[in-house]
């Protein structure tokens, strides 16, 4: 059983355009992180969020983490081809140390 | 400053070998984490480190899974009798000593691609 399902898997969008990714769960997680991974390399840590409802921004990319803290998204408005790459949602139970990551989602941006 | 760096980055062995992977993680973390990715699925946790200690060892797959940590800094993941099922990238990640209201960035090294004949 996944515990972090993301979607979509795949998503191969035209440069401009507007996309969001979700990483859903039924449990609760006390924080949830999003990943971004280039290949060959190892996943980079993007954002962090923590509360309930909260909503960052980090330039062309919104990170929300829902109220109930079971669910995130993330939104990247007027992607470039420097945004392709396998994005990673983790989340992390409260009182562990041991981050649970989603399968990715994989995206091409075509210039 | 440097980053978390892994060697080899890439392994061909054959089946029935034994291999080892090392990790070196950035100066002063004192947690240390092992995960595989396979094609097409997300990081699977094997191993986790504080210090010297692995109080969780509860992912690797099979006792032909080891690891260890010494002096709290390099780690070395061993795979003995190596299994074509064994083939993924052996992801290592390292967290700095303070906690922050639940948060746990780990940083992540490039990984070593492991592929066994």
């Amino acid at each position: 059983t996944q515990l972090l399902e993301q979607s979509p898997q795949f998503l191969s969008i035209q440069e401009g355009e507007n996309l969001t990714v979700y990483c859903n769960s039924s449990s609760v997680f006390s924080s949830l992180q999003w990943y971004r991974q280039e290949p060959g390399e190892g996943p980079v840590l993007l954002v962090t969020v923590v509360t309930g409802g909260e909503v960052k921004k980090l330039k062309r990319l919104t990170f929300q983490f829902g109220d109930a803290r079971k669910d995130s998204s993330l939104h990247i408005t007027a992607a470039q081809p420097g945004d392709t790459g396998l994005y990673l949602c983790a989340g992390l139970r409260a009182g562990s140390y041991q981050l649970t990551f989603g399968k990715g989602t994989k995206l091409s941006v075509i210039p | 400053g440097a980053g978390v760096s892994q060697s080899p980055s890439n392994k061909v062995t054959e089946k029935g070998k034994d291999v080892e992977l090392r990790c070196d993680p950035i100066s002063g973390h004192t947690a240390l984490y092992w995960y595989r990715q396979s094609l097409g699925q997300g990081l699977e946790f094997l191993i986790y480190f504080q210090g010297n200690s692995a109080p969780d060892k509860s992912g690797l797959p099979s006792d032909r899974f080891s690891a260890e940590r010494t002096g709290g800094s390099v780690s070395t993941l061993t795979i003995q009798r190596t299994q074509q099922e064994d083939s993924a990238v052996y992801l290592c990640a390292s967290s700095p000593p303070s906690w922050d209201s639940g948060d746990n960035e780990q940083f992540f090294g490039p990984g070593t691609r492991l592929t066994v004949l």
